[in-house]
């Protein structure tokens, strides 16, 4: 089936670790996103690509980088940076841009937790 | 900048009763309106879009929703809510053109008991 998948689903970190959040999409989808979701804050977009080797910061994305190397994979990195990384941490994709662009196929989310 | 606000962070309700989730939302340039639900520990799932065209929309599990481009609204309505109905439900816009991203409301969490 075709899908989005995103590992781990549940991760713990020690403050000033790097941690990074896997993201494969096997859809043949040219867009995808990284959002972060934290209660009562909705999903605030962290880092989106149109297209291989080609990404664009969203409006939270500083602590964090992205590589496109493959149309199928997305990785996020949190790095130390981030001042407060505990959340969930959903990837999603989209066919691309067009009247397809807004509707987003998410994965089931990975939830860091920073001790 | 576009933006998007639910105007109820939660709304419970009993069983078949209806229920109106609200969004409003703003935008200088022509948008497309979703509304996506998350179950609990889950990705979120599409309801409904509104691309053009009619502005009653029909999605899944019953719901509707309808644009009012004067009133730069996008409610979503069930006439009569199940359990299984919980969740979180996201207005979510984007803007009209290319190499954009959607933009989510915060949320509104519906509680549906018996």
């Amino acid at each position: 089936d075709g899908g989005i998948t995103q590992s781990p689903k549940y991760l713990f970190r020690k403050e000033g670790q790097n941690v990074t959040l896997s993201c494969e999409q096997n859809l043949n989808h040219d867009a995808m996103y990284w959002y972060r979701q934290d209660p009562g804050q909705g999903l605030r977009l962290i880092y989106y690509s149109q297209i291989v080797n080609d990404f664009q910061k969203g409006d939270i994305a500083e602590g964090y980088s992205v590589s496109r190397e493959k149309k199928e994979s997305f990785p996020l990195t949190v790095t130390s940076a981030q001042k407060n990384p505990t959340a969930f941490y959903l990837c999603a994709s989209s066919v691309g841009t067009g009247t397809n662009t807004g509707e987003l196929f998410f994965g089931e989310g990975s939830r860091l937790t920073v001790l | 900048a576009q933006s998007v606000t639910q105007l109820d962070s939660q709304v419970p309700v009993f069983e078949e009763a209806p229920v109106e989730l609200r969004c409003n939302y703003s935008s200088s340039v022509s948008v497309y309106l979703f509304w996506y639900v998350q179950y609990p520990n889950q990705g979120l799932q599409l309801l409904l879009k509104y691309l053009s065209g009619s502005t009653l929309v029909k999605g899944i599990n019953g719901f509707e929703a309808e644009f009012n481009k004067s009133q730069t609204s996008f409610h979503l309505r069930k006439p009569s809510v199940h359990i299984s109905d919980t969740a979180e439900y996201f207005c979510a816009v984007i803007l009209n053109q290319a190499g954009t991203a959607l933009i989510f409301g915060k949320g509104t969490t519906l509680s549906v008991s018996s």
